[in-house]
């Protein structure tokens, strides 16, 4: 059975870097079928994708937050990363890593969240 | 981006209950619709993809219909477990965005 799980610090200070790290059990990160997303919640609101990531490195980016997201893979030890620079209050969320499945529709890929970490808050205060 | 437009915002329904939820796009996006469930404190989980395939292991009281803008997500008979909040999302192009979620509630 499949296990995303997301580490890193829960607080965060204003202006600094959030960095993230999922770590995938039972199945690899190197497979051709899937990318693997970070997607957070803010405190009592909707849920809003942050990016993915290939196991080759190829990445798609939500453009609201491109210019301060990078995400990485390790897959030795069969992780991927998240950081996010120059937080505010506004970053404030719970985040939650997820399998990026690539399907097909009429056609075409088509992308769904088909298995997901429990999610961690981090917290943008002083 | 796309705008993802869920509707209602909420509902109160009883246990046996067929409840539809709609999810509206502010633009054509084929079939690339998926459904997710929520739990308080519990992370989202798949339910239906591709606008009208039950994901693995999911109850067939779920179903899901549409296509271009206009979708729907069906539970036939509600089931105690079903009070949750619900989420569209579409994967048509980048960035990929969710619904602003229907919270389910007991009647």
């Amino acid at each position: 059975q499949l296990q995303l799980q997301e580490s890193g610090p829960g607080l965060v200070k204003p202006s600094e870097t959030l960095s993230l790290t999922c770590t995938v059990s039972g199945g690899s990160i190197s497979t051709s079928s899937y990318y693997w997303g970070w997607i957070r919640q803010p405190p009592g609101k909707g849920l809003e994708w942050i990016g993915s990531i290939y196991y080759d490195g190829s990445t798609y980016f939500n453009p609201s937050l491109k210019r301060r997201v990078t995400i990485s893979t390790d897959t030795s030890e069969n992780q991927f990363s998240l950081k996010l620079s120059s937080v505010t209050a506004a970053d404030t969320a719970v985040y939650y890593c997820a399998r990026d499945l690539i399907g097909y529709c009429s056609g075409s890929t088509c992308h769904s969240f088909d298995y997901w970490g429990q999610g961690t808050l981090v917290t943008v205060s002083s | 981006d796309i705008q993802m437009t869920q509707s209602p915002s909420s509902l109160s329904a009883s246990v046996g209950d067929r409840v539809t939820i709609t999810c509206r796009a502010s633009q054509s996006i084929n079939r690339y619709l998926n459904w997710y469930q929520q739990k308080p404190g519990k992370a989202p989980k798949l339910l239906i993809y591709a606008a009208s395939s039950l994901q693995s292991g999911v109850p067939s009281r779920f179903s899901g219909s549409g296509s271009g803008t206009d979708f729907t997500l069906t539970i036939s008979s509600l089931h105690p477990e079903d009070f949750a909040t619900y989420y569209c999302q579409h994967s048509y192009n980048t960035p990929w965005t969710f619904g602003q979620g229907t919270k389910v509630e007991i009647k």
